[in-house]
């Protein structure tokens, strides 16, 4: 079936540092989502994109729908950034979301 | 204000009960979406709905029932809950053709 990996499945990055998280795809993918679950377990949208890339702020997110890839840079990481990342592809089959196993991401000072 | 709402928000359940959790969404959205999440992975799809009426099983339907009565509602029925069902429930929102999905704060389900 449809899957997605997602590395790495842990980070911890000092304020102020940079890194990126991927998501390779094992099959076609028509647009990626990517989430954030904080401390409360809500899920925030960060980003969908059906291609390209889209910039937030200190984020950055790019997708590559030839390559089966997408990834998300984070930029000068604070503290309010840790919690878990999610991408989610869509897959061709009604628009449903086959999610990755999450990015655990730890800011510290 | 929230665009997609659930509820309860926890849910203490016994072993073999019925269980009900609701979605109410305000996006206007056709689709509606239930998942699940156990801790340390991703969400899984249980169902999901086209429009009022509609209900399709997605990649994890045994157990679980939906309802779609109406554009604004979806729920999702355990008719005899067991202690493997204790998850966090998330609802969702989506537009017709397109991919982007908008999720509900969860329901944190214990069934003992």
């Amino acid at each position: 079936g449809d899957q997605v990996e997602q590395s790495p499945s842990a980070l911890s990055l000092h304020e102020g540092t940079s890194s990126a998280l991927r998501c390779n795809f094992t099959t076609t993918t028509r647009s990626v989502q990517w989430f954030r679950q904080n401390s409360r377990g809500s899920l925030i949208n960060l980003f969908y994109l059906a291609s390209g890339t889209k910039e937030n702020g200190r984020l950055k997110s790019a997708f590559d729908s030839k390559e089966l890839y997408s990834t998300l840079h984070i930029r000068d990481a604070q503290l309010e950034d840790s919690g878990t990342y999610f991408c989610a592809a869509a897959s061709s089959s009604f628009s449903k979301l086959v999610f990755g196993q999450g990015t655990s991401l730890s800011v510290v000072p | 204000e929230a665009a997609v709402t659930q509820s309860p928000r926890n849910k203490v359940a016994v072993t073999g009960g019925k269980v009900t959790l609701s979605c109410n969404q305000t996006n206007n959205h056709n689709n509606m979406y239930w998942y699940r999440q156990d801790t340390g992975h991703g969400l899984r799809l249980i169902h999901y709905s086209y429009g009022a009426g509609s209900t399709e099983k997605g990649d994890i339907p045994d157990g679980y029932k939906a309802s779609r009565p109406s554009q604004e509602n979806f729920s999702l029925i355990l008719e005899l809950a067991t202690p493997s069902q204790t998850s966090v429930y998330f609802c969702a929102s989506g537009d017709v053709g397109g991919t982007e999905q908008f999720f509900g704060p969860g329901t944190r389900l214990t069934v003992l």
